[in-house]
């Protein structure tokens, strides 16, 4: 069952703060973050774990809710380069399954 | 360079015309992993493997077939590719800790337009 991510896109200026949100049906054991920026392939940002602590990239952070099997990602006083499209994915017995994608676009 | 590569990285077929796609890691990661991205759709796991001769289905197996003989290589095989298999595809390897991921690296992506 593919997660579901919310919004589907966002537009910021720069120095904006954003949050995206992930959510799934099923029990979850990690929830891993990426973002891809156009034709390129997609980058880890961070994974969390069941059982483990909010993470951080740069201003970049996440937190996850294991028992509203819930995820949201933090972007702090955005930056251009954060432009692109925010893949959440949810992890349970070996398969790792994606949601939609959001896209962000953050304007000068 | 740690690196995932992928062949080739576009092609144009036709359909029915058996196709093999590519990927090597260099990084001696036990995970390895198929997607494709559609417009919408997010990227959608075809196949994974746990690890040599360890292969399963993912989420849109239909029509694609896999094989892991040796731990670099993970080929992507299209026995008779049709027009819904155009796509965009990508290979990703990691470690993996009793079924736990760690990092996906992903490969550079294979653009795949079938007639």
């Amino acid at each position: 069952q593919q997660p579901v991510q919310s919004p589907q896109a966002v537009i910021l200026r720069e120095g904006e703060d954003a949050v995206i949100n992930c959510s799934s049906s099923k029990a979850l054991y990690s929830v891993h973050w990426y973002r891809q920026k156009h034709g390129e392939a997609p980058v880890f940002l961070m994974i969390l774990l069941k059982g483990g602590e909010q993470k951080g990239h740069e201003k970049i952070s996440a937190s996850f809710n294991e028992k509203k099997q819930q995820s949201s990602l933090y972007l702090t006083a955005s930056q251009l380069s954060y432009s692109g499209t925010y893949f959440c994915g949810t992890e349970n017995t070996g398969k790792l399954i994606f949601g939609q994608g959001t896209t962000l676009q953050v304007k000068p | 360079e740690a690196q995932v590569t992928q062949n080739p990285r576009y092609l144009i077929t036709v359909t029915g015309k058996k196709l093999t796609v590519t990927c090597s890691q260099n990084m001696n990661h036990e995970y390895m992993s198929w997607y494709r991205q559609d417009p919408g759709l997010g990227l959608r796991q075809i196949y994974y493997s746990m690890n040599v001769e360890v292969t399963d289905k993912g989420d849109v197996p239909e029509g694609y077939k896999v094989s892991r003989k040796e731990k670099r290589n993970f080929p992507l095989i299209l026995e008779s590719p049709s027009p819904n298999q155009t796509s965009l595809y990508f290979c990703a390897s990691s470690f993996g800790l009793a079924g736990i991921q760690e990092t996906q690296y992903f490969g550079p992506g294979t653009r795949l337009l079938v007639l």
